[in-house]
């Protein structure tokens, strides 16, 4: 495997459910990043990780809590969602402490719809 | 209030021909500047970027202008193919508060046969 993937690439969930999406960069990168698109709507950043700890969280509601096990890894938990938070839920990785002058990688995303 | 806009939500071009994708900025902290590229299904795909100190970078077929006093730049593709058709977004980082990424909307491109 190459460069930033994710998994599931499709999620159906019930707003009771509880269901993770996975992260995995193989570019040795220390910087992970959630990002939410919604449809003709920039990308948002949700959180920053940088060494495993989280740096920002952009005012996400806590039914959304990411976990950072090591540099490789990215998971983001799921539980109790709403159906505005369907969506494309992108995952990236950046070589350094993350922000300022640094290219992100992205996977190709994880569409979900809440039901 | 956006910081990073792109005007044009979609832009059709001939084969061969130059397209041209703008972004307009408003936050003055923004000093790095990067193009992506969206195919239906698939993340972005980085493609260009230029930092503040240039007023261009070329890359093949791809070259950014950046405006700095206008707080414009542009995505020239010279000349344009089918394959290029996508949506393009445009985003920029900077220091302290703007230092994350902020990303435009992005503009769909269509190539034309």
């Amino acid at each position: 495997e190459t460069g930033v993937t994710q998994t599931p690439r499709h999620l159906v969930m019930g707003m009771t459910n509880k269901k993770s999406l996975k992260c995995e960069q193989h570019l040795g990168h220390n910087a992970m990043y959630w990002y939410k698109q919604s449809a003709k709507k920039p990308l948002e950043l949700m959180f920053v990780y940088s060494l495993e700890e989280r740096v920002e969280n952009n005012s996400v509601p806590s039914r959304f809590s990411p976990e950072c096990p090591n540099s490789s890894h990215l998971f983001l938990h799921l539980h109790t969602l709403q159906p505005e938070d369907s969506a494309l839920y992108l995952c990236a990785s950046s070589p350094s402490s993350g922000g300022g002058q640094e290219t992100q990688y992205f996977g190709p995303g994880t569409r979900l719809l809440v039901l | 209030d956006q910081q990073v806009k792109q005007n044009s939500p979609s832009l059709s071009v001939q084969e061969g021909r130059i397209s041209i994708l703008n972004c307009d900025y408003t936050n003055s902290m923004f000093d790095y500047f990067l193009w992506y590229k969206k195919y239906p299904a698939e993340g972005p795909t980085f493609l260009i970027s230029i930092s503040s100190i240039k007023d261009k970078n070329e890359d093949g077929r791809f070259t950014v202008f950046l405006n700095k006093s206008a707080k414009h730049l542009s995505l020239h593709i010279v000349p344009s193919q089918p394959g290029d058709s996508a949506v393009y977004f445009c985003a920029a980082s900077g220091t302290g508060s703007a230092r994350q990424l902020t990303f435009g909307s992005g503009t769909q491109l269509t190539v034309l046969p």
